[in-house]
């Protein structure tokens, strides 16, 4: 079955610093893969995906990510932080089985030291 | 304009009374999605309805029941409701049930559900 690892459930960060968020997924096919960020008290909002070509994908905010096949891993990264990146970031994996669905890690939740 | 939108945002009920969650989408989706997050921020999917018929449906009590009277629309209702039914729900979209590049799920801004 497959299964998301988000190794790291808290991280702090110094506003201007970079940053990487640690991604680990688990399936038996070509994964696609997506990065949501949940700001307190929002809905999910989508960072980036990967679904197959360039393995280094940009998305919005200044976020980029990175699928290693051989590492199984698709981490996130930002070369300088902003305050307004404070949330939870998570990872997710897309299974089909008879219907798209993700499987989500359990989350980063990212601050930010000003 | 919301492109997913659910109502209400908040609800505080109490043990034991029936309550509905209802969700639209305007981006002409075929597949709409349910999918619960609880109080540790994890994110699992309880139901997926495409073109008004069940495709997904997870292991979910029988006292959660989807209905999807169009395609735009996929409500939520809950009977009996428990204290561990108290997390937030979100409902999302995407364009059809299958994955691919053009095949992003979109989520609506959840439904903080809270049972006293």
């Amino acid at each position: 079955a497959q299964s998301v690892t988000q190794p790291d459930i808290h991280i702090t960060v110094s506003e201007g610093a970079s940053l990487e968020l640690r991604c680990n997924y688990s399936y038996g096919a070509t994964p696609y893969l997506f990065w949501y960020v949940q700001s307190p008290g929002q809905g999910l909002q989508l960072l980036l995906k990967y679904f197959s070509g360039d393995t280094l994908v940009q998305g919005i905010k200044g976020f980029e990510a990175e699928f290693k096949r051989s590492q199984s891993s698709f981490n996130l990264r930002k070369p300088s932080v902003h305050w307004s990146d404070a949330a939870e970031y998570f990872c997710a994996v897309g299974a089909i089985q008879g219907a798209q669905k993700l499987v989500f890690g359990q989350g980063t939740r990212l601050t930010i030291n000003p | 304009d919301t492109a997913v939108s659910q109502t209400p945002k908040y609800l505080v009920t109490q043990m034991g009374n029936d309550k509905s969650i209802k969700c639209e989408q305007n981006l002409g989706h075929d597949t709409m999605y349910w999918y619960k997050q609880d109080s540790k921020k994890f994110l699992k999917i309880m139901f997926s309805y495409n073109n008004k018929e069940l495709i997904i449906n997870e292991t979910v009590p029988n006292r959660f029941s989807p209905k999807s009277p169009d395609k735009a629309h996929l409500n939520l209702h809950i009977n009996s409701l428990e204290l561990g039914d108290s997390a937030v729900y979100f409902c999302a979209s995407s364009q059809d049930r299958t994955g691919g590049s053009g095949n992003t799920i979109y989520f609506g801004e959840g439904s903080w559900l809270t049972v006293v």
